[in-house]
Formats: structure tokens, sequence, C-alpha cells
């Protein structure tokens, strides 16, 4: 099975900065990455596929980049909504794998 | 607007069995693959099983391998979950996710069923 681990596991930032969570998978997986936010109790919602594909709907402050085996997700200003969990998820080979987390907090 | 809405889960003991639906409306269900993904209670979402638009293809992850079975009926916009011989690390809230429209990842999600097995 393809591994994905996501760094850090918990980041602290206050509204307005700019962070990025990364996320590493053991294989080469090309592009097949995408990325969810999650908030408590409530389902995953997709914001990025194929690496850097903004999902429709999703703000312009997410961004997505890398291929092969190195990932980063980038919120550019963030917001009070933004506070969430966050996860990869690579998409090229069954079973599809996903990172543990990053859990954004409110510094 | 794509509502995915599971149900039939609850509390189950060892061993006994338990099937999960996951009514689909707001998009053409037959034209899209779909998805169970579970998340046990503090955990990250786990990939359980896969199945394709018209039903032909199916994968499954290890740990269920062999005990469940999904399947669909295009005629009633339905998928399932078939659980069987479940174990207590099968507890977990299940989400049904269609396939998103750029490929086969998990795109929208369904609200989440929850399934505790336990004695």
């Amino acid at each position: 099975d393809i591994q994905m681990t996501q760094s850090p596991s918990t980041l602290s930032a206050s509204v307005g900065d700019r962070v990025t969570i990364t996320c590493r998978a053991s294989q080469d997986i090309s592009t097949w990455l995408a990325w969810y936010q999650q908030k408590v109790g409530k389902a995953p919602k997709l914001l990025i596929y194929k690496a850097s594909s903004l999902e429709s709907g999703v703000p312009l402050r997410f961004s997505g980049s890398g291929s092969g085996t190195e990932f980063t997700l980038t919120i550019s200003s963030l917001q009070p909504d933004d506070f969430a969990t966050y996860y990869c998820q690579q998409y090229s080979t069954y079973p599809y794998t996903f990172g543990q987390g990053t859990k954004l907090e409110i510094k | 607007q794509v509502q995915l809405v599971e149900s039939g889960g609850g509390v189950v003991q060892p061993g006994r069995s338990l099937r999960l639906s996951c009514a689909a409306s707001g998009f053409t269900f037959s034209n899209y693959g779909m998805h169970w993904v579970r998340q046990a209670p503090g955990k990250g979402p786990e990939w359980v099983a896969v199945i394709s638009s018209d039903g032909g293809n199916k994968y499954y992850a290890d740990p269920v391998k062999g005990r469940f079975t999904i399947s669909r009926d295009n005629s009633k916009n339905t998928l399932y979950l078939q659980m069987n011989s479940l174990r207590a690390e099968d507890t977990a809230v299940y989400y049904c996710s269609k396939y998103g429209d750029g490929s086969g990842y998990p795109g929208y999600w369904g609200q989440g069923i929850l399934v505790t097995v336990s004695s």
C-alpha cells in the first residue's frame, strides 16, 4: 500500500497568515492527489484534486502543488472558517490511502 | 443539488451483519462510480471500497476484503454496503461518496452514518 505522510500534525496560526501543509507519498503517484477539509462532526469536503485543481466553489486562497511524491496545500490568507483538519489522499492505486491529518489551530 | 443520504447504521454485536444504504439524488447516479469511506472515532478517514458506474468493477481495502460487499442498484439510485462478520474495529462513521467530476477520487460525501460493533 502507498503510505501518505503529512506534516506538521498540528499547526498554530493566526487569521491572515499564509500556511503550508506538506504531504509525502511513499512512491510516485504522479498528480493523483486530493486535499480535503474536515470540521468536527462533519464529512470531509473536497478542496483540491489532481494535486492542483481547485474544486468548484472553493475559495481562491486555497492552492495545491506538487507531483511525484511531494505535495503542498497552501492557504494564502487564513480566514476564521479555515480552522479545521486537513487530509491528503492518493488515488493513484487501490487501496486509496489518506494522510494522518493536519489540525490547523488558532494561535 | 447533489445529495447522498446514508442509512442502516446502528449498534450490532460482533460477528453479526449489517447493510448500509446510500440514497443518491441530484445527479445521474448511473454515470458515476461510488466509494465507501469510514472514519473511526478520533481517527482519520479510511477508504473501504469502490464500485464502478455499471457495478462491474469493485475493489476493497484489505481489512474488509471477504467480509464486506459493495453493490448498487442504478434503477433505485442506491448504493449498498453489506457488512458481515463485524468486528469491534469496524466501529466508525461510514460515508458514501461519488466520484469527482475530474476522476475517481471521492468528490462529494454524504453526512455519514455511525456503525457501532459492541457486545
